[in-house]
């Protein structure tokens, strides 16, 4: 089963830092493109941040550059957003989220497989 | 950042009635409009990529229209399990950009 499960969520206080993990499975996770999209109670979506299949690509929305990190561990099949100086505006459902590739390798940019989701709640 | 906008932002509806939401985005970005449902508590489904194809093993009740600055997301005859939040997103430039949702409430 193709399935992406988040993990790291909490209560952090502003200031601090959290780090997110999303494993992968049942899919070949090195080949496909890999992103951060949140949620804040009662809100919209929001794309957060994006990343290549080898790593060697990244983009982050304006609000989070130069406090936001993401990286992959192929090897593990592994997501991670490292999530510094956080504010009351990152408190969001944070979902890794798949780039959707279809037969003939062509991307939409389109995200095909969500995980769960993870709350992180930022206050003091 | 591309703007996109969706309206309307909630429509009350029966089931077996036809339900159309619209989104326009603010520069054009040719066919590159994903279309996603989302329900409480739960992630976002995708429903229609490139504007107007059908993902794999979604009802072919949904469909997806347009292209430049607007574009449609039909169900042709709404299902009580079609109650839920629709979301459109650009995926012609970074960062993806969404709408702000449309509501499908029961009538």
């Amino acid at each position: 089963e193709v399935q992406l499960v988040e993990s790291g969520g909490g209560l952090v206080q502003p200031g601090g830092s959290l780090r997110l993990s999303c494993a992968a499975s049942g899919f070949t996770f090195s080949r496909l493109e890999m992103n951060w999209v949140r949620q804040s109670p009662g809100k919209g979506l929001e794309w957060v941040s994006y990343i290549s299949s080898r790593g060697d690509s990244t983009y982050y929305v304006d609000s989070v550059k130069g406090r936001f990190t993401i990286s992959r561990d192929n090897a593990k099949n592994s997501l991670y957003l490292q999530m510094n100086s956080l504010r009351a505006e990152d408190t969001a459902v944070y979902y890794c989220a798949r780039d959707f590739s279809d037969s003939t390798g062509s991307y939409y940019r389109a995200f095909d497989i969500w995980g769960q989701g993870t709350m992180v709640t930022v206050s003091s | 950042d591309i703007q996109m906008t969706q309206s309307p932002s909630s429509v009350s509806a029966s089931v077996g009635d036809r339900v159309t939401i619209t989104c326009r985005a603010s520069q054009g970005i040719s066919s590159w409009l994903a279309w996603y449902q989302q329900k409480p508590g739960k992630a976002p489904k995708l429903l229609i990529y490139a504007a107007s194809s059908l993902q794999s093993g979604v009802p072919s009740r949904f469909s997806g229209s347009g292209s430049g600055t607007d574009f449609t997301l039909t169900i042709s005859s709404l299902q009580p399990e079609d109650f839920a939040t629709y979301y459109c997103q650009q995926a012609n430039t970074f960062p993806p950009t969404f709408g702000g949702g449309t509501k499908v409430e029961i009538k």
